[in-house]
């Protein structure tokens, strides 16, 4: 069935540094790439996504690049903000009947 | 635009009683979706309604898992009885359409589940 990997965290930087986080994909058909995040105690928000091969997606900075050919979608952001602190969730739309299928996500700590 | 609302935020319950949750989707939005997630994990797919129908619901627990949605508009999930495994939070969401992939769902703040 479809899948999504991320990478494990917490993943740990420091205000305005670079910062990449890996999700690759096993599914069949063409499938919808989403980015939400979790801010602490809130519910999911869509963060940006990508519909088909080579799409690039963006928002409030981050941006994610749909590759078919690696199957992969990470997410990178130039300079991350102490407000970035969340936890992000790679996710696939399913072909067909639409429901998404997510990773286990990965925490975001950064320190001033 | 008012979003997914959900209730209650937050329920503790011993186990073997009963629990039940309820959404309220975006005005319009035709598909309804129950997520679980478990602490640390990625939510779960539960339920998915296309108005007031099944679409999907098989990793559904349905020997203790429930929902309805009988007007094709608000939900509502029960648990009985409940297990100590069943601690999650319930997501809900909802869509315009169901057969596009690129649609976006939109998601509720969440029903926190504590079962003692």
């Amino acid at each position: 069935g479809n899948s999504v990997t991320q990478m494990e965290g917490p993943v740990t930087l420091s205000e305005e540094a670079f910062l990449t986080i890996n999700c690759t994909y096993t599914a069949t058909g063409y499938p919808s790439l989403f980015w939400y995040v979790q801010y602490p105690g809130e519910g999911l928000q869509l963060l940006l996504k990508a519909t088909k091969a080579d799409d690039k997606g963006s928002n409030k900075g981050f941006e994610a690049t749909y590759r078919k050919e690696t199957t992969s979608f990470h997410l990178e952001k130039g300079s991350v903000q102490v407000s970035d602190s969340a936890v992000y969730f790679c996710a696939l739309g399913e072909t067909g009947f639409q429901k998404l299928v997510f990773g286990t996500g990965t925490r975001l700590l950064v320190s001033p | 635009e008012a979003g997914v609302a959900q209730s209650p935020r937050y329920k503790i319950i011993e186990k073997r009683q009963s629990v039940a949750f309820w959404c309220n989707p975006i005005s319009g939005h035709a598909t309804l979706y129950w997520y679980q997630q478990i602490l640390g994990q990625g939510p779960k797919l539960l339920i998915q309604f296309q108005n007031n129908g099944v679409v999907d619901d098989s990793q559904l627990p349905k020997d203790r898992f429930s929902a309805e949605r009988l007007k094709g508009v608000d939900s509502t999930l029960k648990i009985q009885p409940a297990k100590l495994e069943d601690s999650a939070v319930y997501l809900c969401a909802s869509s315009l359409a169901q057969t596009s992939s690129g649609n976006t769902i939109y998601f509720g703040e969440g029903s926190w589940l504590t079962v003692v």
